[in-house]
């Protein structure tokens, strides 16, 4: 079955860095492009980037390029999200999804996000 | 404000038939496929229909999805209680060089 599993919820304040992770499992992890989506309390759902594992090639979201650093460990079949200094406006549900196709070589414009993880519910509040 | 359009909500009976609208541009829906998550309370989006209208394997044939130009639906026949759900259009968006979602329409069975 493939599966991504990511790690648990995180309590922390303001100006703290933090890294959650995405582990692959089930699949070649390696071969295919892991997305990350963010939503925040109530509201819908916003791409933030993406990551080939194989290559650690990486692509942001406008959005978001500066604002967070999307990371890869194939030798652990993990992909990573990190933020360097923690805002309250970070709170929010972050999710992996494995996208279906070559993001580079077939493009984006028929692909698809399948399977997500279970999300990682981050908190900054002081 | 989200790039496609969904009406916030929609409500309908059990065993009834209801359709979810997703309104976008040329740079997105009408040049590029169409998928659709739900979102069931507390959960994680699960893809529901990728390329406008195709159903991933377990999905029940009581969804649909279609497309005409800049404009995509999503129909639910059939309706059960466990349908209550957030359900998201997605598309890629060439001019943005980003995935976009609708902003989510939450479905009511009454």
């Amino acid at each position: 079955e493939v599966q991504l599993v990511q790690s648990g919820a995180e309590v922390k304040k303001p100006g703290e860095s933090l890294k959650i992770s995405c582990k692959g499992s089930g699949y070649s992890f390696t071969s295919y492009w892991i997305g990350w989506v963010r939503q925040m309390p109530g509201k819908g759902l916003e791409w933030m980037g993406i990551i080939y594992p194989g290559d650690s090639d990486t692509r942001y979201s406008p959005s978001f390029q500066g604002q967070v650093t999307i990371s890869a460990d194939k030798s652990i079949s993990t992909a990573y999200l990190q933020w360097s200094s923690l805002k309250a406006s970070d709170t929010a549900m972050y999710y992996c999804a494995r996208h279906s196709g070559d993001f580079i070589a077939e493009g984006p414009g028929t692909s698809w996000f399948d399977p997500w993880g279970q999300g990682t519910l981050v908190t900054v509040s002081s | 404000q989200s790039v496609l359009t969904q009406p916030p909500s929609v409500s309908e009976a059990p065993r009834q038939r209801v359709t979810i609208s997703c309104s976008g541009s040329s740079s997105n829906i009408g040049n590029n496929a169409v998928n659709w998550y739900q979102q069931l309370p507390g959960k994680a989006p699960k893809l529901l229909i990728y390329y406008d209208d195709l159903l991933p394997s377990g999905v029940s044939d009581r969804f649909s999805g279609s497309k005409s130009g800049t404009s995509a639906s999503l129909a639910i026949s059939g309706l059960q209680s466990e349908d209550e759900a957030d359900y998201y259009c997605a598309a890629w968006d060439d001019s943005l060089n980003v995935w976009v979602f609708g902003g989510g329409t939450k479905l009511t069975v009454l």
